[in-house]
């Protein structure tokens, strides 16, 4: 049982570049979730997702896409990088069907974007 | 809306000490508090959740946190200090519903001196 992996652990992009972050887990967790953390402004959610072919966005979304084809993988994609986007990005997951399941945290991938 | 708050950015202790990180929480209903970590350059940690019950609680590591009902506190506790608790923490509640987000503090960096 991996948990929660990602993929890849740092990241140097030139501004305009695309890329896609992976995250999978091993758990069967219906909930994924993708969150950034930057320096004093703690983790903030980009995008979710409560199954297979279902995703919303979160608090801030814009620049990012994901897809959820399988309950496993949940992959960020950024479409035009920029340096704003330059963190450390966490993807997590959860079971679903009670509020006291706990979120497992893959990692992180550190994107430097220049 | 649910929210928690940690008025701490950081807490200084030396080893061998008492460590006290504080949280506050705002719930309607009945509160599941949640406590993290976050070691440098790693993903969170499930640490230890009030559900219900006994208001102190037990977790990892040798943390416990005491529920106060009448504070909306959430204090999260360890009575001897080691240098490698020193680390983010996190106090987090659970969404009002099994398809929604956490909330989480700012966090609270901890220091531990030898």
């Amino acid at each position: 049982n991996a948990g929660v992996t990602q993929t890849p652990k740092f990241q140097v992009l030139k501004t305009g570049q695309s890329m896609t972050l992976q995250c999978a887990q091993d758990m069967n967790h219906e909930y994924m979730s993708w969150y950034r953390q930057d320096p004093g402004m703690g983790l903030r959610l980009i995008h979710y997702s409560v199954g297979a072919g279902i995703t919303d966005q979160g608090e801030v979304p814009n620049g990012y896409n994901v897809s959820r084809s399988t309950t496993e993988d949940f992959p960020l994609r950024l479409l035009s990088a920029a340096p704003s986007q330059t963190s450390v990005y966490f993807c997590a997951s959860r079971a679903t069907g009670s509020r006291i399941y706990e979120q497992y945290f893959g990692p992180g991938t550190r994107l430097t974007v220049t | 809306a649910q929210s928690v708050a940690q008025p701490e950015d950081q807490v200084n202790v030396a080893e061998g000490n008492p460590l006290t990180v504080k949280c506050t929480y705002s719930v309607s209903g009945n509160p599941y508090l949640f406590w993290y970590v976050q070691y440098p350059n790693r993903g969170l940690q499930f640490l230890l959740k009030y559900i219900t019950g006994d208001n102190l609680v037990k977790g990892s590591y040798g943390f416990e946190a005491e529920f106060n009902k009448s504070q909306t506190s959430f204090h999260l506790k360890k009575p001897s200090a080691l240098v490698s608790d020193s680390a983010l923490y996190f106090c987090a509640v659970p969404p009002t519903d099994s398809w929604g987000k956490f909330q989480f503090g700012a966090g609270t960096q901890v220091v531990v001196t030898p």
